[in-house]
């Protein structure tokens, strides 16, 4: 059975500081790896897809590495706003599906 | 760009009953895929749809089932609901559901069992 691992479940950080989670993943038949951002009353929003081994993907303050060898992605959120706030997911694609992380919700902190 | 809408929103069913909830993808999309979320879980993968073909399903019974039309709309339909399938329904829609392409969901239908 395949899963998706993610640590912290929560996370309360102040204001202005950065901070990073984790996403564990099976290392085998990778395809991609996608991070997306879950705001309270919304929708899941995309963040990142990422497919090579030693990815780096960036959008703002937020960016996000891939090691596909040993299964793993971070997350990372840099000078944290308060919009910040919300459930960061990620998922593992195989055989026309996503196999979601349980993922870390991030409170901040004014 | 219209994003991907989802009916209704909100229901209340009693157990035994069925339901059918709906969901219009992305103009231009071909792939739907239909997740459950309930508390304290991620989300779970129900099924997907390209070109109206199921090309996989996950670990539900087969009360679960779908089906997607020719202009890429999709339906979910649960039979003999019991109170487990309270839960959030999301569906979310992509261009052709490949594994590196990114996912746009819909706002979701809250589905109460009682």
């Amino acid at each position: 059975i395949l899963n998706v691992e993610q640590s912290p479940q929560s996370l309360h950080v102040q204001e202005g500081d950065s901070t990073n989670f984790t996403c564990s993943f099976p290392s085998s038949n990778f395809y991609a790896l996608h991070w997306y951002r879950w705001e309270t009353a919304k929708s899941p929003e995309a963040l990142f897809v990422m497919t090579l081994n030693g990815d780096e993907k960036k959008k703002g303050r937020i960016s996000a590495t891939l090691n596909t060898k040993e299964g793993y992605s971070y997350l990372y959120i840099k000078g944290s706003q308060p919009e910040d706030s919300a459930t960061y997911l990620c998922a593992f694609n195989s055989n026309y599906q996503l196999i979601w992380g349980a993922g870390t919700k991030l409170i901040i902190k004014p | 760009k219209a994003g991907v809408t989802q009916t209704p929103r909100y229901l209340i069913k009693t157990r035994g009953q069925q339901v059918t909830l709906s969901c219009s993808p992305i103009s231009g999309h071909r792939s739907v895929s239909w997740y459950q979320q309930t508390p304290g879980q991620g989300l779970q993968f129900l099924f997907e749809y390209f070109s109206e073909t199921q090309r996989n399903k996950g670990n539900f019974p087969g009360r679960f089932s779908g089906r997607q039309f020719s202009n890429s709309r999709s339906e979910m339909n649960v039979s003999t609901l019991e109170l487990g399938d309270s839960a959030l329904y999301l569906c979310a829609s992509s261009l052709d559901g490949q594994g590196a392409v990114e996912q746009y969901f819909g706002p979701g239908t809250r589905l109460t069992v009682t």
